[in-house]
């Protein structure tokens, strides 16, 4: 399968603990993007790297909120002391270009009891 | 703030006809307009994009058209089967930015 891949699809966690995922992009798509989804609405956009520089946030990204791309491939998602506000499907996608087509991964859904 | 939004939360067609899915948006320097799928579970599958030097681009069984004078985007599917059936969203940006800005979807039912 060369789409992009998030890890794990589900993860039930229990409010205040800490959680991470994972997104590995396709292949030689250099532009990562995390959106955040709940039921019924669109994504939306919360951060975006180009390589490993992570160039914007969105002011949904809150402090509690932190992404890395370390070496340009795969990045991580991870929500400290999550509350049940978190709860959202979290999805990656990848582009080759500023202006080509956004693939995504199959998301992760989060639930925070 | 700039948005896009959709006319219809929920489009009801018979198998085998055709289906149109419109799109508003407000953003004037929007250049880059797509369509997404998405099924239960999954996550949003592109369909169809579209430039705003285009009013219209053909795919396989659908086609995007683009007015940019009145802002209005739409998705048509033809010989809609009910492989069809999903929420469908459209997503614009514009050379300001970076990511897309989604709107809060259309779902399709397909009735046999």
């Amino acid at each position: 399968d060369t789409g992009v891949s998030q890890n794990p699809r589900h993860k039930i966690t229990k409010r205040g603990q800490n959680v991470t995922f994972r997104c590995d992009p396709i292949s030689e798509h250099n532009r990562l993007y995390w959106y955040r989804q709940t039921l019924g609405q669109g994504p939306e956009f919360l951060t975006y790297f180009q390589n490993e520089a992570q160039l914007e946030k969105s002011r949904l990204l809150s402090d509690r909120f932190s992404a890395e791309r370390p070496k340009g491939s795969f990045s991580t998602l991870e929500i400290q002391r999550t509350e049940q506000g978190d709860s959202a499907m979290y999805l990656c996608a990848s582009t080759r270009g500023l202006d080509t087509e956004a693939f995504f991964g199959q998301g992760t859904r989060l639930t925070v009891v | 703030g700039e948005s896009v939004g959709l006319h219809l939360p929920t489009l009801s067609v018979q198998e085998g006809d055709n289906s149109i899915i419109n799109c508003a948006y407000s953003n004037s320097a929007s250049d880059y307009f797509i369509w997404y799928k998405q099924e239960s579970g999954k996550g949003p599958q592109f369909i169809i994009d579209i430039r705003s030097n285009m009013d219209k681009r053909q795919g396989q069984r659908v086609t995007v058209l683009l007015n940019k004078t009145v802002k209005h985007l739409s998705l048509q599917i033809a010989a809609t089967q009910p492989g069809d059936s999903a929420v469908y969203f459209c997503a614009e940006k514009d050379t300001g930015r970076r990511a897309l800005t989604f709107g809060s979807g259309t779902r399709l039912q397909v009735q046999p």
